[in-house]
């Protein structure tokens, strides 16, 4: 599976959308990207996921680049309940490799 | 609601007892699963592959004979922990793929806590 490069950590404030980038410059061409969230203490949590075209769901919004090498998840109302791990995973199997992800922290 | 499933949540157990942990695929069948292993402030690492009627296959590093894994039907993985350790003491978790409206996706458990004293 191709590697994510996500930041450590970022801020937010409430309500405002929260922008998460990743990076996935050596994704092949059949791997889907994934987003999942973890809060503290339980599984990780589906929010969305794509191949080339740009998503959205109830919970999140994905962009993804023309070239594919790089991804954006898009929170658009950020709550404190937001605040979690967030992981981008590229796959192209049900085997995901989950590496540090963001720590994602909304502030009032 | 929850897509899948895992029981316990949390379990106690005694240094060189067996534990088991069931994952549940609720209303859809699975015939994989995913365990995998996190310890605190860690991410999540994948154990091993769960295939329904056939042997697991496992991650490199992980041993075979401690970690049992059992794929009996199409909703249910067991990962046995044998004679564990304080060490194995860890937060488990499994992953089985639902075909939903924008294709295969993954949903995880809740996730098993567990402590060995």
């Amino acid at each position: 599976d191709a590697k994510t490069t996500q930041p450590p950590s970022m801020d937010c404030a409430e309500g405002r959308a929260a922008n998460l980038p990743c990076n996935h410059s050596t994704i092949s061409g059949n791997e889907y990207v994934y987003w999942y969230r973890q809060i503290h203490s339980q599984g990780p949590q589906y929010i969305i996921h794509g191949l080339k075209n740009n998503e959205t769901n109830e919970m999140a919004s994905l962009i993804i680049t023309e070239d594919r090498k790089s991804s954006t998840l898009i929170l658009p109302h950020a709550t404190l309940r937001d605040t979690a791990v967030y992981y981008c995973i590229v796959s192209n199997d049900y085997k995901l490799s989950f590496g540090a992800g963001t720590t994602v922290t909304v502030r009032a | 609601g929850a897509v899948v499933s895992q029981h316990p949540s949390r379990v106690i157990c005694k240094s060189g007892t067996s534990v088991k942990i069931e994952c549940r695929s609720l209303d859809f069948q699975a015939t994989t699963m995913f365990w995998y292993r996190q310890f605190p402030k860690q991410s999540l690492m994948l154990m091993a592959t769960s295939n329904e009627g056939s042997k697991a296959t496992y991650e490199q590093g992980v041993e075979k004979d401690k970690f049992l894994i059992n794929h009996a039907s199409l909703t249910l993985s067991t990962l046995t922990v044998t004679s564990a350790h304080p060490e194995d003491s860890s937060f488990y978790i499994c992953s089985a793929s639902k075909n939903i409206r924008s294709g295969n996706t993954i949903y995880f458990g809740e996730g098993s806590w567990l402590t060995v004293v």
